[in-house]
């Protein structure tokens, strides 16, 4: 199975701040990376597909990159509803894998 | 716009079989395969398995053992079967689309389900 390691494992900021999440596979995905935002209590959101393309109906604020075994997700200025825990997944290869999840909490 | 809602048991004893139903509304069925995820309390997303409307299936085969997904095209709906659970399957599950795109082969889950909470607990 592919590893997904996303960094940092949580994350404080405050609203405004620019903020980056890492993901990192265990071996080359090319651009085969979702990422996606859950709320406590709530079912996981699309937000990003295919390394960089934005889901229909989500700000612009939020943005991927990446490609091969690094990517990251950039939120450019923190809302009070973007406070919530991100997960990236890998659709590459059977089975998905999903990474850890980063936490952003508000400062 | 589809719509994902989903049911079933929700406390389970070990070696008891988990059930639930996952029913889609307001799309095309048969033009997708539809996933099962779970997330165990406070921790990461686990991808079981997915089906589609002609009962193709692909299993992740950390559990391929114990799931069995089907499906009933004439009520737009799939379902998850997990046999002999014990505590480590107690998790919230959810239903998903696997959003595929054949030509670059990129997939994504959207949109979820709710999600049911399912306890193994003697």
């Amino acid at each position: 199975d592919i590893q997904m390691t996303q960094s940092p494992s949580s994350l404080s900021a405050s609203v405004g701040d620019r903020v980056t999440i890492t993901c990192r596979a265990s071996q080359s995905i090319s651009s085969y990376l979702n990422w996606y935002q859950q709320k406590p209590g709530k079912a996981p959101k699309l937000l990003i597909y295919a390394a960089s393309s934005l889901q229909s109906g989500v700000p612009s604020r939020f943005s991927g990159s990446g490609s091969g075994t690094d990517f990251t997700l950039t939120i450019s200025s923190l809302q009070p509803e973007d406070f919530a825990t991100y997960y990236c997944q890998q659709s590459y290869s059977t089975p998905v894998t999903f990474g850890q999840g980063t936490r952003l909490e508000i400062k | 716009q589809v719509q994902l809602q989903q049911w079933g048991a929700g406390l389970l004893k070990p070696s008891e079989t988990l059930s639930l139903t996952c029913a889609v509304y307001g799309g095309s069925f048969s033009g997708y395969y539809w996933s099962w995820i779970r997330q165990p309390p406070g921790k990461g997303l686990e991808w079981i398995g997915e089906i589609n409307h002609s009962g193709s299936t692909n299993y992740n085969p950390s559990l391929k053992s114990r799931v069995t997904i089907s499906v009933d095209t004439s009520k737009n709906q799939f379902s998850l079967k997990l046999s002999s659970v014990t505590a480590a399957d107690t998790a919230v599950y959810y239903c998903a689309r696997t959003y595929r795109v054949v030509v670059t082969a990129q997939d994504w889950f959207d949109p979820w389900g709710q999600g049911t909470l399912v306890t193994v607990s003697s």
